[in-house]
């Protein structure tokens, strides 16, 4: 067990739709990150947050959004749901910016 | 550009013998390195990570990887593996001198078989 909890475990929902990922850092962690991992993209990162404040964007689409509470949870929304966007939506969390990141056990999602 | 390989798609090796796991990095400096271990439906692992200092670094679970500078690489490996390894492995980088964060940009992972 890492410490960083993850809810949803599996989520599905219908295309169109709206669905919120929801990560809670392991404690003391500053740094919150999101990464999806496709069959056919592998694991790639999409946002980092660290202390409230976006700190660095990857290869995530305009439908997705992201948050960082006061308390450190984060929130990531994927709207305007297509059949692509079914994957496995991993949080991470670290200290700060420079030490290594854990991993919670992840939301699957499935668009049908 | 930056990017991270890891050759080997599949490697099955039998319980008891050892293991060696590749992984390949393009950067022009020395990058933060990591091995993850994926067992199937569950989240991420680190195994180990290396920053700086001693090219040699001791994992958990009995595994150590070294570093490469001349040759870019990263390698992991386990002198004796148990059945409990088969699992998926990532080799994992950041690369410093680019990143606004400390993101990671992963390879396309290797699935460990074993045998009995």
């Amino acid at each position: 067990d890492s410490g960083v909890t993850q809810t949803p475990k599996h989520l599905i929902t219908a295309t169109g739709q709206r669905v919120t990922l929801r990560c809670s850092p392991r404690s003391g962690d500053l740094s919150v990150y999101w990464y999806q991992q496709s069959l056919d993209q592998g694991l790639q990162f999409l946002i980092q947050y660290y202390n409230g404040e976006e700190r660095a964007k990857g290869n995530i689409l305009e439908r997705f959004s992201a948050q960082q509470f006061p308390d450190l949870h984060s929130e990531l929304n994927l709207s305007s749901l297509e059949l692509g966007d079914s994957a496995l939506y991993f949080c991470a969390s670290s200290v700060d910016l420079y030490n290594e990141q854990f991993f919670g056990p992840g939301t699957r999602l499935t668009v049908l | 550009a930056q990017s991270v390989t890891q050759p080997d798609i599949h490697i099955t090796v039998s319980e008891g013998a050892s293991l060696e796991l590749r992984c390949n990095y393009s950067y022009g400096a020395t990058p933060y390195l990591f091995w993850y271990v994926q067992s199937p439906g569950q989240g991420l692992q680190l195994l180990l990570k290396y920053f700086s200092g001693d090219t040699l670094v001791q994992g958990i679970k009995g595994f150590e990887a070294e570093f490469k500078r001349s040759q870019s690489s990263f390698n992991l490996r386990k002198p004796s593996v148990h059945w409990s390894d088969a699992a998926e492995y990532f080799c994992a980088v950041v690369f410093r001198e680019y990143n606004a964060g400390n993101m990671l940009t992963f390879g396309g992972g290797t699935r460990l078989m074993v045998k009995p």
